[in-house]
């Protein structure tokens, strides 16, 4: 079946630092991928996704590249922020409707 | 993307109660999804309820412990039957909009 496997956690990261947050993937067809972010005490959100083969998903200085050939999307920011600090998600959607999410990793920014 | 609203947003139950979530979406949806998510944890399916029909539970999971209504395609309520600590846990309602879905703000319970 279709399983996510992401990087474990915690990271912790000074302001400013470089963020990579590996996430692979196993799945049958073409699944689209997404990473979502859970800041402390709320939901989920959507933060990018990728629907096909080398499609970059971005948004708020986050990006990740659907990589086919190695099957990941590892999420990437240049210089990440206080408020960055957050729980992030790995998950891909196959032929179901149904989400299959990694295990999450807590990031947290110190000033 | 469709809004979701959840509530109560929090609650503290008693072991050997029962409480029941609402789910409501700004839109019109076939599909609506319910996920737990306990501490520390990931999220994890508990069913998938479509209006009209029964909805369809998760391996581990049972329509006796966790009740679901979907009366129209805006609204579903999950329930949480004869509740122990174990079923402390954020419990989320999602709706699919294209290929991507949408995620309420959740229901933070804690059983004593």
């Amino acid at each position: 079946g279709n399983s996510v496997t992401q990087m474990e956690g915690p990271v912790t990261l000074s302001e400013e630092a470089f963020l990579t947050i590996n996430c692979t993937y196993t799945a049958t067809g073409y699944p689209s991928l997404f990473w979502y972010v859970q800041y402390p005490g709320e939901g989920l959100q959507l933060l990018l996704k990728a629907t096909k083969a080398d499609d970059k998903g971005s948004n708020k200085g986050f990006e990740a590249t659907y990589r086919k050939e190695t099957t990941s999307f590892h999420l990437e920011k240049g210089s990440v922020q206080v408020s960055d600090s957050a729980v992030y998600f790995c998950a891909l959607k196959g032929g179901s409707e149904k989400l299959v999410f990694g295990k999450g990793t807590k990031l947290t920014v110190n000033p | 993307s469709a809004v979701i609203s959840q509530k109560p947003s929090r609650d503290i139950c008693q072991r050997g109660t029962s409480l029941t979530i609402q789910c409501q979406v700004d839109s019109q949806v076939t599909m609506m999804f319910w996920y737990r998510q306990q501490p520390g944890q990931s999220l994890t399916l508990i069913a998938t309820a479509n209006q009209g029909s029964e909805a369809t539970y998760e391996s581990g999971f049972v329509i006796d412990k966790f009740p679901i209504s979907r009366p129209n395609l805006t609204f579903s309520t999950l329930t949480v039957s004869n509740m122990s600590p174990e079923d402390s846990s954020i419990y989320l309602c999602s709706v699919p909009e294209g290929d991507t879905q949408y995620f309420g703000p959740g229901t933070r319970l804690t059983v004593l």
